[in-house]
């Protein structure tokens, strides 16, 4: 199975600042037809999760634009450039290009 | 407004079986792929099992192949898992989601497997 590997783990993070999220695979998560097949979640607690991002930096509709997701191959970043109390919860990276899909193991965002 | 609501969830014993069942409204579900993905008390997301949207192609995880099956029904706008030989391990919030150009959740139906 295609191995996804997030960190950090815990995210302390003060109101205003930004916080990135680092998302690894074993293997590529390229398609040919040049799209990256990784979606990055947010599950607040209590709720199901959403998701933010599709294919690696396409901001899903009514997601606020200070959420950004880059990367390429097998190394992604999900980005948030000013932290607010609402991004509390546990984000994931998901790949689907390989089955099983498979995803990261969750990041703890927390406000300090 | 998109809506998918699970139920079926419950306490079983293990080895017992239990069906879940996920209606969806307001989207055209039969264009939809459709997954019930879980999350098991303190634990990460896992994906169980995925459907196409005519119902002819499925994938499960390794630790239910053989245990689960998944299926849809798309006159009723409905999707399925019956569980059957449920461990411990099984015990978790199941979620039904949605693929399209959009991702659709539903809230989760708690199932807990536990003598």
């Amino acid at each position: 199975d295609v191995v996804v590997t997030q960190s950090p783990l815990s995210l302390p993070v003060t109101l205003g600042q930004p916080a990135s999220i680092s998302c690894r695979s074993t293997q590529s998560l390229a398609h040919s037809d040049g799209s990256t097949w990784l979606h990055w979640f947010q599950q607040r607690p209590g709720q199901a999760p959403r998701r933010l991002i599709s294919k690696a930096s396409n901001r899903d509709s009514g997601v606020p634009d200070r959420f950004s997701g880059s990367g390429s191959g097998a190394d992604f970043t999900l980005t948030i450039n000013r932290v607010e109390a609402e991004d509390v919860g546990v984000y994931y990276c998901m790949q689907y290009i390989h089955w099983p899909h498979t995803f990261g193991q969750g990041t703890k965002l927390e406000i300090k | 407004e998109v809506q998918l609501v699970e139920s079926g969830g419950g306490l079983v014993q293990p080895g017992e079986s239990l069906r879940l069942s996920c209606a969806a409204s307001g989207i055209t579900f039969k264009n939809y792929w459709m997954s019930w993905i879980r999350r098991a008390p303190g634990k990460g997301l896992e994906w169980v099992a995925h459907m196409n949207e005519g119902g002819t192609e499925k994938f499960y995880m390794d630790s239910v192949k053989g245990r689960f099956t998944i299926s849809r029904d798309n006159g009723k706008n409905s999707l399925y898992l019956q569980m059957s030989s449920l461990r411990a391990e099984d015990t978790a919030i199941y979620y039904c989601v949605g693929w399209g150009l959009l991702n659709y959740w539903g809230q989760g139906t708690l199932v807990t497997v536990s003598s």
